[in-house]
């Protein structure tokens, strides 16, 4: 099925640690981008992609980095995990950075806890 | 600073009701209006999106309004079922080119109960 695939679906991370959320998309979209969604917030833009080997900063992008080597892949990488980033992520992608139809497409989610 | 506030915060309603929520915003320049649905543990889906020029769409029991000159917006869902319990989330779009140019909304907690 065509959409966004986002791994691990959950992860515990120690203080200092990192790694690597995944996002994949099999439609062909040459926008894509990653929020966090914390309790009583709003989704907030970490990181975005325009294409391939094109990336810039959203409203929340540090201790995050961001590669677009391929259209297909946007992984996020946490540098050295705080607490502060414990959160549910989200990628997300759209033929578009503005679609004027449908939407973005957004992954199921990646639940994660930083102890 | 661009803002969209989001009512009720939380919302319990019968199965088979009907239930409006409410979206206010203050984002300039405008561009466009979207409505996301959002089910517990998943990522957000589309329900409807709306430009300047207009002022209502639906889409089979959700139909959202807008009305840019108090810049409010609303989505109204018609003889809920159980599935309709989710957060519902408005995004507003603005065509100042920064970044992804979308403020989300907190979003409404809906809750359906038989």
């Amino acid at each position: 099925n065509a959409g966004v695939t986002q791994t691990p679906k959950f992860q515990v991370l120690k203080t200092g640690q990192s790694m690597t959320l995944q996002c994949a998309q099999d439609m062909n979209h040459e926008y894509m981008s990653w929020y966090r969604q914390d309790p009583g917030m709003g989704l907030r833009l970490i990181h975005y992609s325009v294409g391939a080997g094109i990336t810039d900063q959203g409203e929340v992008p540090n201790g995050y980095n961001v590669s677009r080597s391929t259209t297909e892949d946007f992984p996020l990488r946490l540098l050295s995990a705080a607490p502060s980033q414990t959160s549910v992520y989200f990628c997300a992608s759209s033929y578009s950075r503005t679609p004027t139809r449908g939407g973005y497409t957004f992954g199921s989610g990646t639940r994660l806890t930083v102890v | 600073k661009n803002q969209v506030e989001q009512s009720p915060q939380s919302l319990i309603i019968l199965e088979g009701k009907n239930c409006t929520l409410q979206c206010n915003y203050t984002v300039s320049p405008f561009s466009n209006l979207r409505w996301y649905k959002q089910d517990t543990g998943r990522g957000p889906v589309s329900l409807t999106i709306m430009t300047f020029s207009e002022n209502t769409k639906s889409n089979g029991r959700y139909t959202a309004t807008l009305d840019a000159d108090t810049k409010q917006s609303s989505l109204h869902i018609t003889a809920s079922q159980l599935s309709d319990s989710a957060s519902y989330i408005c995004v507003v779009g603005d065509s100042g080119g920064g970044a992804d140019g979308l403020t989300f909304g907190k979003g409404t907690h809906l809750i359906i109960q038989p």
